[in-house]
């Protein structure tokens, strides 16, 4: 089975820096994704991290521990339009690869 | 370009009615993912084409009938749905499994 845990809902201020954190036991691992969703609209693809480390594009960071089976995604210069549900995906061998995500957290930005 | 595209954005359909939904990528994407999403919660997995043949089907209920027509064509067939089935309903794709998948803007069905 696989057990994907994030944060329900965390709040920022506007130009702060906020880390969303993803722990993920799974019964064999091979990937995680972020993907962001704003209400209402689908998910769009942030990051895809399978090697340990830090991987940066632009304001956001994701961050990838295989053996902790953690990841976290920083967004930096947070900006408004940041408000919105960050997805975390597992993917594990085995099979189809099919990404299982995580129930999201709600991302508030304010001014 | 990645770019998924659902029709129709908003459905709304009786208990007895049957209606479809579409989705198309020309991508050369090979393949192509249905989910389901409820508020607040992350998407569920129902179906994956791949090469243009079911290879996972999540144990959804029959009334949800999926198609693939070709490689760039992904339909859901709907008959006798429930009002728990409202939902926003994602099409994806990607290359190939293990890929990065894209979402298409979803089509929002309404049982009534």
């Amino acid at each position: 089975g696989q057990n994907i845990d994030q944060p329900t809902e965390m709040t920022a201020t506007e130009g702060a820096i906020v880390q969303i954190n993803c722990t993920y036991q799974t019964s064999g691992f091979n990937g995680l994704f972020w993907y962001q969703q704003h209400a209402g609209e689908a998910p769009t693809f942030l990051s895809y991290n399978v090697l340990d480390g830090l991987e940066e594009k632009g304001r956001f960071s994701s961050f990838l521990s295989r053996s902790k089976g953690y990841s976290y995604l920083l967004l930096k210069e947070l900006q408004m339009k940041d408000s919105a549900s960050y997805l975390c995906a597992v993917t594990k061998p085995g099979g189809s690869y099919i990404p299982t995500f995580g129930r999201g957290t709600s991302l508030i930005v304010h001014p | 370009d990645t770019e998924v595209t659902q029709t129709p954005k908003h459905l709304v359909m009786g208990m007895t009615n049957k209606k479809s939904l579409k989705c198309e990528q020309h991508m050369g994407h090979r393949a192509m993912y249905w989910y389901k999403q409820k508020a607040k919660k992350p998407p569920e997995l129902m179906f994956v084409y791949s090469y243009e043949k079911l290879s996972i089907n999540e144990s959804v209920p029959s009334r949800f009938s999926p198609e693939c027509p070709n490689s760039s064509l992904l339909n859901l067939h709907l008959h006798a749905l429930q009002p728990e089935d409202s939902a926003l309903y994602l099409c994806a794709s990607s290359q190939g499994s293990g890929n990065t998948i894209y979402f298409g803007e979803g089509s929002w069905l309404t049982v009534v």
